[in-house]
């Protein structure tokens, strides 16, 4: 595809449900990133994958967040038993290799009732 | 630490009047500094990034920024505001040893006739 693409646009989860998160990034980068943006924040970054290797998972608030790239393109970010604060805006960026321009997805939108 | 702070969160300014968005960074080395835009429903568009060289640097839809390693400063100019240019804008640093992206919280730009 032309851009970076994510799914679903908006989710809305109850309380302790698990969720799944998806990327496309653009075909043929080879870095992928995962930010969290809170309600009238900037993003916060949570995690970077080179090709298939998370190279950086410093940024996930907790162990209910896991990501995987495990061919190299598409990503998933899994939450695990929601919670509340863990509505926001999840923002996928691609980059054609490493420290490149970023390139954004539209971003999808969680909200955890 | 490592951050980006941008200390105006909402700005208003005339349809053709001149623009500036501040933003300050700390890093002990020269960071990799970059503005991006983005509006209402739509991701996050660079409009320019500043690695090395010429502390001036000309970016999309007219905006240009300067980097000012005295003041620790990326400010973003534009000299003729129009009203399509009204959003958020964020100021973005990467330091240049690692990958992290650090976004400040993000100025909101209204334009009005």
């Amino acid at each position: 595809g032309a851009g970076v693409s994510q799914s679903p646009r908006y989710k809305v989860a109850k309380r302790g449900q698990d969720v799944a998160l998806r990327c496309d990034p653009i075909s043929g980068h080879v870095s992928l990133f995962w930010y969290q943006q809170a309600l009238g924040q900037g993003p916060e970054f949570l995690t970077y994958f080179q090709n298939e290797a998370q190279l950086d998972k410093s940024g996930l608030p907790s162990d209910r967040f896991f990501a995987e790239r495990p061919e190299g393109s598409v990503s998933t970010l899994k939450i695990q038993r929601t919670q509340q604060e863990d509505s926001a805006v999840y923002l996928c960026a691609s980059s054609r290799q490493v420290r490149d321009e970023q390139f954004f997805g539209p971003g999808t939108r969680l909200t955890v009732l | 630490a490592q951050s980006v702070t941008q200390p105006d969160i909402h700005i208003t300014v005339s349809e053709g009047a001149s623009l500036e968005l501040r933003c300050n960074y700390s890093y002990g080395a020269t960071p990799y500094l970059f503005w991006y835009v983005q509006s209402p429903g739509q991701g996050l568009q660079l409009l320019l990034k500043y690695f090395s060289g010429d502390t001036l640097v000309q970016g999309i839809k007219g905006f240009e920024a300067e980097f000012k390693r005295s003041q620790s400063s990326f400010n973003l100019r534009k000299p003729s505001v129009h009203w399509s240019d009204a959003a958020e804008y964020f100021c973005a640093g990467e330091r240049n040893t690692g990958n992290q992206f650090y976004f400040g919280t993000g100025t909101s730009l209204t334009v009005i006739p």
